[in-house]
């Protein structure tokens, strides 16, 4: 089946500091990726919907400049965290879409837990 | 702007028996999946539903769906504690590819 990396899986970091986080599809070509946060005992809230070689569209409420995203190829998005501060800690998932527009599945990977001190 | 509920937002269960999750959205759908959430784990896709009616089933876990009342069910059938773990509904707006998750559904299998 088609599978998806993240990295780091954790990461602790000191306020202020910039956080990139990788996702990559590793067995497909991803048309479209995406990325959610997830607070503790809460739902995955969409961030971000990523397509290669274009900037990313952000959902109502999320800084771009805060959360940068980058997808350089078909395989690999990147969000960095910039200027991390303790209320960004949360656990970070990242999805990769592929298939036709009616058959499309997303797929998701294993998370990144970022904790800000 | 779509918005999906579930209910119960916590299940308590006891081996043996049967329960139901339940995922209401507010606007027409593409299509309608089920994932399973273990702690500090990502999501396990469980099933999708792409038509009214349909149902699927996976072991002990029946999901279906009706367009119509903008309703699917997550049935789950002789409980066991393997199955202990948070349940999410997400829904795709139609002709969209995003998907908005409903609030989840923790469920504990008590013995």
């Amino acid at each position: 089946g088609a599978v998806v990396s993240q990295h780091p899986s954790r990461v602790i970091c000191k306020s202020g500091t910039s956080v990139k986080i990788e996702c990559r599809s590793l067995d497909f070509q991803a048309t479209t990726m995406f990325w959610y946060r997830q607070f503790p005992k809460q739902s995955l809230m969409l961030m971000a919907t990523s397509n290669e070689g274009s900037k990313a569209t952000y959902e109502q409420g999320v800084e771009k400049d805060k959360f940068l995203i980058n997808h350089a190829s078909l395989t690999l998005s990147t969000l960095t965290v910039t200027s991390a501060h303790p209320e960004d800690s949360s656990f970070y998932i990242c999805s990769a879409r592929t298939g036709t527009a009616f058959t499309d599945t997303q797929y998701f990977g294993p998370g990144t837990r970022l904790t800000v001190l | 702007e779509l918005k999906v509920e579930q209910n119960p937002l916590f299940l308590s269960m006891q081996e043996g028996k049967n329960y139901t999750i339940y995922c209401n959205y507010s606007t027409t759908s593409d299509r309608l999946y089920w994932y399973r959430q273990d702690p500090g784990k990502s999501l396990e896709s469980l099933f999708v539903l792409l038509s009214n009616g349909a149902v699927k089933q996976e072991g002990r876990l029946m999901a279906s769906l009706d367009t119509k009342a903008r309703l699917s069910t997550l049935h789950i059938t002789a409980a066991v504690h393997d199955l202990s773990a948070t349940y999410f509904c997400a829904v795709v707006k139609a002709a969209g590819n995003k998907l908005t998750f409903g609030g989840g559904t923790r469920v504990l299998v008590k013995p």
